[in-house]
């Protein structure tokens, strides 16, 4: 069965910290997608990423990065020198590749940058 | 343009009322989503269209009832709901065929049931 674990809750930082939030996920697919949300307290969830299950590269896209290890089925998100406006509930989820339609999300981590 | 447009933003309806979200994509996705997430929750799926068709119910109780009247559509009718249906509701849609893409989500309709 596919699961995504994202073991913090909550996490607070100061501004300008790095922060990195965690995600570990199960599956028993060769092939498949994960992906970080954003949720703002707008409630939209803002896609970040989209990494599947054959690219190993981490990637950098100005203050954020993300880095993809399947040997411990995990994908950590960093943010780099965080700022207030990173606060936010950040979901990490899973989807298998085939004519499925399922995103399996996390729990979420809610991160508060405090100014 | 990335949008999905979910309408409307607010809901407040009684036990016995009869409402419906209406949700918007000009992406040209064929799949689209229905996801209900509970305060401090994950969103939860509810339903998935795949090209104007209902291929996933996650068994939702009837009376919330999706209808796709057209591929950039999306609605969810909503009758006699519950207390606990109280809920933000999300729209998202993605390109479907199952290549794993992303997902887009709307803002969401928070819905108040009293």
């Amino acid at each position: 069965a596919q699961k995504v674990t994202q073991a913090q809750t909550e996490i607070s930082v100061v501004e300008k910290e790095d922060v990195t939030l965690d995600c570990v996920y199960e599956t028993r697919d060769t092939t498949y997608y994960l992906f970080w949300y954003k949720q703002p307290p707008s409630g939209e969830l803002v896609f970040l990423i989209r990494r599947n299950s054959f690219d190993e590269q981490n990637e950098i896209s100005g203050r954020y990065s993300w880095n993809f290890q399947k040997s411990t089925s995990s994908f950590n998100f960093t943010i780099t020198a965080s700022q207030v406006v990173d606060s936010a509930v950040y979901f990490c989820a899973l989807s298998e590749a085939g004519g499925t339609y399922k995103y399996i999300f996390g729990t979420g981590t809610r991160l508060k940058v405090l100014a | 343009d990335t949008e999905v447009t979910q309408t409307p933003k607010h809901l407040v309806m009684g036990m016995t009322n009869k409402k419906s979200l209406k949700c918007e994509q000009h992406m040209g996705h064929r799949a689209m989503y229905w996801y209900k997430q509970k305060a401090k929750k994950p969103p939860e799926l509810m339903f998935v269209y795949s090209y104007e068709k209902l291929s996933i119910n996650e068994s939702v109780p009837s009376r919330f009832s999706p209808e796709c009247p057209n591929s950039s559509l999306l609605n969810l009718h909503l009758h006699a709901l519950q207390p606990e249906d109280s809920a933000l509701y999300l729209c998202a849609s993605s390109q479907g065929g199952g290549l794993g893409t992303e997902a887009f989500f709307g803002q969401g309709t928070r819905l108040t049931v009293v």
